[in-house]
């Protein structure tokens, strides 16, 4: 089993959609969460740190579920701009150390 | 702007050669760098941890002649694909930490896209 599992999607939406992504993942002592976003052909880029309590940034909204393990990512307002692979990240080990679930693909049409 | 610097951004060689990847961290000391590979649709995976003044810890199934890391100053570390052949061909991403702290658990490199004929 994948440490951090992702539907890979293509999520296909019209501009405007509201979109959610899930994320689950094995360990159980993990420590941080994050949401990054990659565009095709480039370095990953961090979206967004996932708190425990929730946290939202624009039209972006991040969830934690300790119990479940399990991260959400919630797109609302969808723009064309938005189109990329949004990856779920979770720093397990010590060390700094990040494992990168497979990523979504998002693709956003007008 | 950039806080980690990665060269070169392409490379384009024949089977057999070794290539040698760059990154640098710009303006913090970085005593632990991280080097990923990605293959077309899936996702970054760790290949090694780069540790200044001693040996890389690699990854299971990561085969540390192959894939020689050198992290001789606290701002560089390379990363040299030795006799590279076409199955190596890839998309290798480096990271860092900044000390300092923030809320970036690393700062990324632009990549390197390798292709070998």
């Amino acid at each position: 089993r994948k440490e951090v599992e992702q539907d890979p999607g293509p999520f296909n939406v019209p501009e405007g959609a509201t979109v959610a992504f899930n994320c689950t993942y094995s360990n159980s002592a993990s420590q941080s969460f994050f949401w990054y976003r990659q565009d095709c052909r480039k370095e990953p880029k961090l979206l967004m740190s996932v708190y425990s309590s929730g946290n939202e940034d624009g039209r972006f909204t991040a969830q934690l579920n300790r119990a479940s393990q399990y991260i959400s990512l919630l797109i609302r307002d969808s723009k064309l701009s938005d189109s990329a692979t949004y990856l779920c990240v979770v720093n397990i080990r010590a060390g700094n150390m990040l494992t990168f679930g497979g990523g979504t693909r998002l693709m956003v049409k007008p | 702007g950039a806080v980690v610097s990665q060269h070169p951004s392409r490379v384009i060689c024949k089977s057999g050669t070794s290539v040698k990847i760059e990154c640098r961290s710009l303006d913090f000391q970085a005593t632990t760098m991280f080097w990923y590979r990605q293959f077309p649709k899936q996702s970054l995976m760790l290949m090694a941890t780069s540790n200044e003044g001693s040996k890389a810890t690699y990854e299971q199934g990561v085969e540390k002649d192959k894939f020689l890391i050198n992290h001789a100053s606290l701002t560089l570390s390379t990363l040299t694909v030795t006799s590279a052949h076409p199955e190596d061909s890839s998309f290798y991403i480096c990271s860092a930490r900044d000390p300092r702290g923030g809320n970036q658990p690393q700062h990324f490199g632009d990549g390197t896209r390798l292709s070998i004929l």
